[in-house]
């Protein structure tokens, strides 16, 4: 299928290690957030989301860590895998609404 | 999480033509949502489909252009209308998760390209 993300940051890794991907976020009353995983022709995959009286949430070999003071996010994966090769958006709950923002995307790339 | 599917899942269309996608999902949903992802962009929210109401489009994003149908709380479809060359892209259906909830699922996408 088609590439999404042609243009997007990149980031290689290789098989085993962790990886650690960063997001800014715009609203400093956002309080939900949530990563997706989108694969070459596939639609975006929720992977783990975070509300705002949070800093650390954990799931099956992922962490999103939340720095409220900075606005800043990211998803940590740990001992990455082939089939973590992606592109990864966090997305940003609009306060009082179901709508979100995204962030512009990061390509995760991994090496064997 | 519910499943949901799109069609068609791509398309290859004329300028001046209109597509219209479906997005139907396997359980009751309240919010329905369509997203554009440019090539090489992010996702951008086009409107919210609420069933029976009119749909609330975001700014940039016009009826005339982009009308929507949401007749049940299973189904509905985004038409793109008129298309030129600059819509190109993948159409996303999404919808809210348990009632009230505000995760968000997505469909595959329909990948369109007007030629």
């Amino acid at each position: 299928g088609e590439s999404v993300g042609l243009h997007l940051p990149t980031l290689s890794v290789q098989e085993g290690d962790n990886s650690i991907i960063n997001c800014a976020y715009s609203n400093s009353a956002s309080d939900y957030f949530i990563w997706y995983k989108q694969e070459s022709g596939k639609g975006p995959q929720f992977i783990i989301d975070i509300r705002s009286n949070m800093d650390k949430r954990q799931g099956q070999r992922v962490t999103v860590l939340l720095n409220k003071t900075v606005k800043h996010l990211s998803l940590q994966i740990a001992a990455t895998q082939p089939g973590d090769s992606a592109v990864y958006f966090c997305a940003e709950n609009i306060p009082g609404t179901y709508k979100y923002i995204f962030g512009t995307g990061t390509r995760l790339k991994v090496l064997a | 999480s519910a499943v949901i599917s799109q069609k068609p899942s791509r398309d290859i269309c004329q300028r001046g033509t209109s597509l219209t996608i479906q997005c139907q999902v396997d359980s009751q949903v309240t919010m329905m949502f369509w997203y554009r992802q440019q090539p090489g962009q992010s996702l951008t929210l086009i409107a919210t489909a609420n069933q029976g109401s009119e749909a609330t489009y975001e700014s940039g994003f016009v009826i005339d252009k982009f009308p929507i149908s949401r007749p049940n709380l299973t189904f509905s479809t985004l038409t793109v209308s008129n298309m030129s060359p600059e819509d190109s892209s993948i159409y996303l259906c999404s919808v809210e998760g348990d009632w009230g909830s505000y995760e968000q699922y997505f469909g595959p996408g329909t990948r369109l390209t007007v030629t």
